[in-house]
């Protein structure tokens, strides 16, 4: 069974940076798992924020950003603010003869 | 704007078949490399994704659900449909759909409907 994996929490002071990383089972994230980046608050559906590793939607804050650093997919967020509190996903591709796409298992950030 | 919207009972009896419905605006899922995809998030739980169908009829599913599900669209209608078989109270979970797009090298996802927490118990 294909496992992604994030960070279950991080906590980070308003103004600062941090990064939250995605790790697949089967090894290196590389481009090709077209990386999807989400955020959710209580009560509320998901936004997306990233895809394809680094594209941001034409309503993504600047301030969030996305990477591949050391065999994981990464989201950065610089210059945290307070409405930055929230779980966030990633969504991973895997091709082949039968593709499917798999979701982490979320991380906690909390602004602090 | 894209919007998504799901329907469906709210409530269904352990071994029943759930079927869901995606009504969608303002985009066709009869443009090439668009598409409409499930999701699903059991209460204080994480995102799981289901299945996914692409404007030319491809279907994709999750390994470990593809037995129990079935994912089909009406183009004419705006709508696509997700059916689960012999429903679990462990199925119990806001479904979500959400539009997919597939272009140039990007394969994204953009807009979600508002979710439909389904219940499932005797």
């Amino acid at each position: 069974q294909t496992v992604v994996t994030q960070e279950p929490s991080l906590t980070v002071s308003p103004g600062g940076t941090v990064t939250l990383t995605c790790a697949s089972s089967t090894g290196a994230v590389t481009s090709g798992y077209y990386p999807n980046w989400f955020q959710q608050k209580p009560g509320q559906a998901p936004r997306a924020l990233i895809y394809s590793t680094s594209n941001k939607h034409s309503w993504t804050p600047a301030r969030f950003s996305g990477s591949l650093l050391g065999g994981k997919a990464a989201l950065t967020l610089s210059g945290v603010q307070p409405e930055d509190e929230a779980e966030y996903y990633c969504l991973l591709y895997y091709g082949g003869a039968q593709p499917f796409w798999v979701f982490g298992g979320g991380t906690k950030l909390t602004v602090l | 704007q894209i919007t998504l919207k799901e329907s469906g009972p709210t409530l269904v009896k352990p071994t029943q078949t759930l079927t869901l419905t995606c009504t969608f605006s303002e985009f066709s899922l009869s443009t090439s490399g668009v598409g409409v995809g499930w999701i699903r998030q059991p209460p204080g739980k994480a995102l799981e994704w289901l299945a996914l169908i692409y404007w030319d009829d491809d279907k994709r599913y999750s390994p470990s659900l593809k037995r129990r599900l079935t994912i089909t669209k009406d183009t004419f209608k705006d709508q696509v449909v997700l059916i689960m078989t012999n429903m679990d109270p462990v199925d119990t979970a806001t479904y979500y759909c959400a539009r997919t797009e597939a272009y140039s090298s990007s394969l994204l996802w953009d807009y979600w409907g508002q979710g439909i927490l389904v219940t499932v118990s005797s």
